[in-house]
């Protein structure tokens, strides 16, 4: 139980262009989903927080124009990453709360390459 | 908000040791402390966690301590295996009522056969 999937699970773009990625919770509800972004041999950032049907809630320094987090249900939440630039290339990493207790169930990752 | 500060960055012990990871935690209001272990390119994986009403916990070969007075939790692995080489991160809630979570730097851990 408690698997999170995360599409697509890799992308590569040029420069300018708009990436949508999905995180979903395969088999429980999720009242919350975070979105962390992680750089190379370094620890999980967090970039903001998703809860159903409200708006997302950024963390200090993350442009929420830039990086557009719709929860649209309690099994889905997209990322999108928005006039993308090199800069943005990362691997983009989702994870799910449900609706009892603080685990949180992390998606596989989607690693994003801007070129 | 909640900072968390985990040593060491890097541990590397023989099969078969005992490893210990150490985090501090800066929010007396944290209420549950998570370990992730996270192998190269892939997702981080729950190992292990602690609620602040408990002082330890243990499932087979590895325990996590919490000292909640002195704000700091570690993270012991007991009979090493060269499988259990991964990243380790340890985390903190701070005092969000939505489980925020704050992570520590990591732990490279590597068990040499």
């Amino acid at each position: 139980g408690a698997v999170v999937s995360q599409h697509p699970s890799w992308v590569i773009c040029k420069s300018g262009t708009s990436v949508k990625i999905e995180c979903r919770s395969l088999d429980f509800q999720a009242t919350t989903m975070f979105w962390y972004r992680q750089f190379p041999k370094q620890s999980l950032m967090l970039m903001a927080t998703s809860n159903e049907g409200s708006k997302a809630t950024y963390e200090q320094g993350v442009e929420k124009d830039k990086f557009l987090i719709n929860h649209a249900s309690l099994t889905l939440s997209t990322l999108t990453v928005t006039s993308a630039h090199p800069e943005d290339s990362s691997f983009y990493i989702c994870s799910a709360r449900g609706l009892e207790g603080d685990t949180q169930y992390f998606g596989p990752g989607t690693r994003l390459t801007v070129l | 908000g909640e900072n968390v500060e985990q040593h060491p960055s890097t541990l590397s012990v023989q099969e078969g040791d005992s490893a210990v990871i150490k985090c501090t935690y800066s929010d007396s209001a944290s209420n549950y402390f998570p370990w992730y272990k996270q192998e190269l390119g892939k997702r981080p994986q729950l190992i292990i966690d602690i609620r602040s009403n408990v002082g330890e916990k243990k499932d087979q070969r590895i325990a996590v301590t919490l000292n909640k007075t002195a704000k700091h939790f570690s993270l012991h692995i007991t009979e090493t295996q060269p499988e259990d080489s991964a990243v380790y991160f340890c985390a903190g809630t701070g005092g969000t009522s939505y489980g925020k979570l704050t992570f520590g730097q990591g732990t490279i851990l590597t068990v040499h056969p």
